[in-house]
């Protein structure tokens, strides 16, 4: 199962809104899972089954979608936020992630 | 704490083996499948393999791209996660994760990761 993200990279202000799309190759029965990674660390991950919040995770991020397309907002960014994003998908094998998105400061 | 701790990595030639290991502590290491994700220098994530709970009989999974190459395994009663690597070669090179499947689906603990790198 392949899974696209869009766009490969985004710039952005602190405060504003973003989204980040992946479309997957087939249905996945929404076991997607977004991940925040940050240079030299391990991914963090912040939403699973397509909309579920991590816990510890702040409510500025959110998850949705279903069957094939997926979206992961930020409602306003924070300087922390700047990083690159994965989502992955565990619904057959391989388990595969989308190429990322990295999300720079403007 | 839940602590996915990695070591092992090292530099070797081509055609060389590693073996790579992950010590666990701070939960039930027994409960959780298990998996190892690496990451090439400057690229995004690869899952590489899991390994199963006891009650799904230690089975595994392999991406195709190591597949007959590697083997994955663990000692619940060292709460150890291993990666055998047999046959490297320089597109195996990079940060080698282990993380813990959640029974949700996704990876909620990650180590810091233990580097692999394959030259001559």
């Amino acid at each position: 199962i392949q899974l696209t993200q869009s766009p490969s990279s985004l710039s952005a202000s602190v405060g504003d809104r973003v989204t980040i799309t992946c479309r997957a190759s087939q249905g996945i029965n929404n076991y997607l899972a977004w991940y925040q990674q940050k240079p030299g660390k391990a991914p963090k991950l912040l939403i699973y089954f397509a909309s579920t919040l991590q816990s510890g995770v702040p409510s500025r991020f959110s998850g949705s979608g279903s069957g094939t397309d997926f979206t992961l907002s930020i409602s306003s960014l924070q300087p922390e936020d700047f990083a690159t994003y994965y989502c992955k998908q565990l619904n057959g094998y391989p388990i595969t992630f989308g190429q990322g998105t990295r999300l720079e400061i403007k | 704490e839940v602590q996915l701790v990695e070591s092992g990595g090292d530099l070797v030639q081509p055609g060389g083996s590693l073996r790579l290991s992950c010590a666990a502590s701070g939960f039930t290491f027994s409960d959780h499948h298990m998996d190892w994700v690496r990451q090439a220098p400057g690229k995004g994530l690869e899952w590489v393999a899991r390994v199963r709970t006891k009650v799904r009989s230690y089975s595994t999974e392999y991406a195709a791209s190591v597949k007959d190459r590697f083997t994955v395994s663990r000692d619940d009663s060292k709460n150890s996660l291993y990666l055998q690597m047999n046959s490297l070669k320089t597109e195996d090179t990079g940060l080698y994760f282990c993380a813990r499947d959640n029974n949700k689906y996704s990876h909620d603990y990650w180590g810091q990761g233990t580097l692999v790198t394959v030259s001559s």
